[in-house]
């Protein structure tokens, strides 16, 4: 039972290069979110994906982009990383979507980026 | 808008020692209430949800209570393995997301 799985699990970019963070879940859940956490600011919001083949901006989108690859994947860009960017990164993924959305949410173990 | 502020920030707890946790909350029309345990270096794991005034979930030595503006975590005697960052988070009504809003979370640290 995986669950909510990440990779890469630590990264280290130099400031300007790229990289694709990768999440894939084994729960058929139909929503998916990417969180950054940083001390002090908690959990916020980058995007999600309330279901397959839709995307929208949580409070946090600038310098992201993403991709709901299919049902099971959903993965965040950062085109050209700053380091402001350094941060630890959240995936997750809910049962429902939509209106129906009052499900909890599950979390994989997050993915450590520091940007030099 | 939206928002969930936690408090206190940071609490230690002799083994034993019973208290609370509070997550206040503000939002358009509630789908949920939701409490998380992360410990260093992990992702939350999920604890307990509540729907509506009134509702109490408990596991082990945490009881979950949920009111119109507020959700207490109360813990029971704890233990140093009930040292974690309780997290509180929402749902709300607000468009048509269902998205998720954290509070900032209450590190909990139990001394022996």
């Amino acid at each position: 039972n995986a669950g909510v799985t990440q990779t890469p699990k630590f990264q280290v970019l130099k400031t300007g290069q790229s990289m694709t963070l990768q999440c894939a879940q084994d729960m058929n859940h139909n929503s998916m979110y990417w969180y950054r956490q940083d001390p002090g600011m908690g959990l916020r919001l980058i995007y999600y994906s309330a279901s397959e083949g839709t995307t929208d901006k949580g409070e946090v989108p600038n310098g992201y982009n993403v991709s709901r690859l299919n049902k099971r994947e959903f993965s965040l860009r950062l085109e050209s990383a700053a380091p402001s960017q350094t941060s630890v990164y959240f995936c997750a993924s809910s049962p429902g979507t939509g209106f129906g959305m009052n499900t909890e949410a599950f979390f994989g173990q997050g993915t450590r980026l520091t940007v030099v | 808008e939206d928002q969930v502020t936690q408090s206190p920030e940071a609490l230690r707890l002799q083994e034993g020692e019973s208290s609370s946790l509070n997550c206040s909350y503000t939002v358009s029309g509630l789908r949920g209430l939701f409490w998380y345990r992360q410990d260093p270096g992990k992702g939350p794991e999920f604890l307990f949800t509540l729907y509506s005034a009134g509702e109490e979930k408990e596991k082990e030595r945490l009881k979950a209570t949920l009111t119109k503006k507020e959700s207490f975590l109360h813990i029971t005697a704890p233990k140093p393995e009930d040292s974690a960052t309780y997290l509180c988070a929402v749902r709300s009504y607000s468009g048509n997301t269902g998205k998720l809003i954290f509070g900032q979370g209450t590190t909990l640290q139990v001394k022996p």
